[in-house]
């Protein structure tokens, strides 16, 4: 009965390194959100994925940030040349195809980047 | 474009007074849903209700209460005779379109409730 899992839960990056971020959806869930909470703000969304296609990609950086949902696999939320402010909470959020009419997502307890 | 504003920043209560957060939004779409997520000090977010834009029904679960106002677009939130453990930030969202068919969801700034002892 696992719910949504994210890993790693905390992350500590220098400036210039590189961020993975990896979510596994709930089981029989084929859509996977990406959502950013910076410090003292609401979650943004970034990213919606369904399995290997990249569906929405409006609220993502356009530099240094991809994201992807292989066949077999999590999600990763991929992070390059992480500067200060990305240091923020990453939540992975996912649902059913019904689900996913009526914003019925279901959240995992995110990431917590720090870069130094 | 979906927007959420949550005017309160901080609230700060005694434990067992009541207390309303405000949630007000704006969408051009006739179909959308609202939602209300805690996010205890611990970080994750736990989902509380969500309220579909035709149904203006209000809803009572336990010592929480919403208050669905089509007429006013707003979907406040009230928590009775309020406990310590109420402590947190609390966050109302809008869902809006992707592309794909999907909703994603917008969410306000954040109340954040401290409830004394």
């Amino acid at each position: 009965n696992a719910g949504v899992m994210q890993n790693p839960r905390h992350l500590v990056r220098r400036r210039g390194q590189e961020a993975r971020l990896r979510c596994s959806p709930m089981k029989g869930h084929s859509h996977v959100y990406w959502y950013r909470q910076l410090p003292e703000e609401g979650l943004k969304f970034m990213v919606y994925l369904q399995k290997e296609n990249i569906i929405d990609e409006s609220g993502m950086p356009k530099e240094r940030f991809s994201a992807e949902f292989p066949k077999e696999g999590p999600s990763i939320l991929r992070i390059q040349q992480v500067v200060r402010g990305d240091s923020a909470a990453y939540f992975c959020a996912s649902s059913s195809w019904t689900g996913a009419k009526t914003g019925e997502l279901f959240f995992g307890e995110g990431s917590r980047l720090t870069v130094l | 474009a979906q927007k959420v504003t949550q005017a309160q920043t901080e609230i700060s209560v005694v434990e067992k007074e009541d207390v309303t957060l405000d949630c007000v939004y704006e969408t051009r779409d006739t179909t959308y849903y609202l939602f209300w997520y805690k996010q205890p000090p611990s970080g994750e977010l736990v989902f509380l209700i969500r309220r579909n834009s035709f149904d203006e029904q209000n809803e009572i679960s336990g010592r929480y209460s919403w208050n669905f106002q089509k007429s006013t677009s707003s979907f406040n939130f009230t928590i009775t005779a309020s406990q310590v453990v109420d402590s947190a930030v609390y966050f109302c969202a809008l869902s809006g379109s992707l592309q794909g068919g999907s909703e994603k969801l917008v969410f306000g700034k954040g109340t954040k409730l401290t409830v004394n002892p």
